[in-house]
């Protein structure tokens, strides 16, 4: 079985730029959540999703949203792109409305230069 | 926004021994308790979890120890190989909210 699949795996943009990456959670999970992980850190979540409606969001600025599709896959856009915006990003699916169970991709590193 | 502190940052073991990483937490609220293995290039994966009503878990060579009034928690790996080099995190969670530790950089050495 597929696990979580993310891509791009890397992407380069400039200051300013918009990004979108996106998220395929196992099948038959209906919950994918993202997470923000900077060099040496641990990941800092960013907003779950389950059912196609926001269920959380963690402390990160408008810049950033996220949508869910009817095919429970996800994408997450990030607008204005500062430098301190480069990490890895990580998605993650669970069956359930709730953290329970995470399978994590191998996440999408950006870099913003 | 860590609510949740982890040490040590970095752990050299000897094939063959213990490893110990430790872990506190802040939120009183917080139900479930994962340790997440993460190797170079890879998300992290679930290894072994605790809720709070339970004060030790043990999965193969890896137990939680947790202590709930101290809101401390622990993992320890029995037998450690050269394999389980990776980076290892703490997590605590209560809902659709998961805060992680910053990460242990555990090195096995054959």
């Amino acid at each position: 079985d597929a696990g979580v699949t993310q891509s791009p795996t890397h992407l380069i943009k400039t200051r300013g730029q918009q990004v979108t990456l996106r998220c395929s959670p196992i099948s038959g999970h209906k919950s994918v959540s993202w997470y923000q992980q900077v060099l040496g850190q641990g990941p800092q979540f960013i907003f779950q999703y389950y059912e196609k409606e926001e269920r959380g969001r963690g402390n990160f600025p408008d810049r950033f949203s996220a949508r869910q599709f009817p095919n429970y896959s996800s994408e997450l856009n990030v607008n204005a792109l500062l430098l301190g915006d480069s990490a890895l990003y990580l998605c993650a699916s669970s069956a359930r409305n709730s953290n329970y169970g995470y399978t994590f991709g191998s996440g999408t590193r950006l870099t913003v230069v | 926004q860590q609510q949740v502190k982890q040490s040590p940052q970095s752990l050299i073991v000897q094939k063959g021994g213990i490893s110990i990483i430790n872990c506190a937490y802040e939120n009183t609220a917080f139900d479930y308790f994962p340790w997440y293995q993460q190797f170079p290039g890879k998300g992290p994966a679930l290894l072994i979890a605790i809720r709070p009503d339970v004060s030790e878990k043990k999965e193969g060579r890896f137990t939680i120890s947790f202590n709930k009034s101290a809101k401390q928690f622990s993992l320890h790996i029995m037998d450690s190989q050269p394999g389980d080099s990776a980076t290892y995190f703490c997590a605590a969670s209560k809902n659709n909210d998961m805060r992680f530790g910053a990460g242990t950089r555990l090195t096995v050495k054959p």
